[in-house]
């Protein structure tokens, strides 16, 4: 089982739409939580920290469930703009590299 | 202020040749990291230095690659004898310490051997 996974899509969604991305972490013990987005042939930039009360970015909204062991990402009235990949991030506990990524889930927003 | 570069942009070489990739972190980040990324893929992990501790070399593929960082700042990765299989994206990264601290990419390597 990978450490961190996603489901790479692609998700295919009209502007304006309403887009969620679920990622599950093998690793109970995991202390922090990160979005990041990388663009097409662009190195990974971090879009938001994933807090355990959830927070809120603007139209991005991150969710933790501990319990279940995943994290969410939600995208409302999404925009050309939003066309990415979203990569997953968990710190693993014990692990000196620190950060693990998941593959990526592949976004498209169509006009 | 200034990011996270790397050196060259692109590197296209023959199978069996040697390649150095050059990383400049971001000034006073203590913690460098190499990743690997091929087409269509995730990030595949690959060294990690932290300050003076001994790296986390436990991604590297094959004893063809190694990498070291002087003096607490640049990094260079070495691939010898080059394969096929190497052509990827090699993306370094640094962040401020040690910790799950924000990682700050550059903008890669595109490594192409023919």
């Amino acid at each position: 089982r990978k450490e961190v996974e996603q489901d790479p899509g692609p998700f295919n969604v009209p502007e304006g739409a309403t887009v969620a991305f679920n990622c599950t972490y093998s690793n109970s013990a995991s202390q922090s939580f990160f979005w990041y987005r990388q663009d097409c042939r662009k190195e990974p930039k971090l879009l938001m920290s994933v807090y355990s009360s959830g927070n809120e970015d603007g139209r991005f909204t991150a969710q933790l469930n501990r319990a279940s062991q995943y994290i969410s990402l939600l995208i409302r009235d999404s925009k050309l703009s939003d066309s990415a990949t979203y990569l997953c991030v968990v710190n693993m506990r014990g692990s000196a590299r620190q950060l693990t990524f998941g593959s990526g889930t592949q976004l498209t927003v169509l006009p | 202020g200034a990011g996270v570069s790397q050196s060259p942009s692109n590197k296209v070489t023959e199978k069996g040749k040697d390649v150095e990739l050059r990383c400049d972190p971001i000034s006073g980040h203590t913690a460098l990291y190499w990743y690997r990324q091929s087409l269509g893929q995730g990030l595949e992990f690959l060294i990690y230095f932290q300050g003076n501790s001994a790296p986390d070399k436990s991604g590297l593929p094959s004893d063809r690659f190694s990498a070291e960082r002087t003096g607490g700042s640049v990094s260079t990765l070495t691939i010898q004898r080059t394969q096929q299989e190497d052509s990827a994206v090699y993306l370094c990264a640094s962040s401020r310490g040690q910790g799950p601290y924000e990682q700050y990419f550059g903008p890669g390597t595109r490594l192409t051997v023919t």
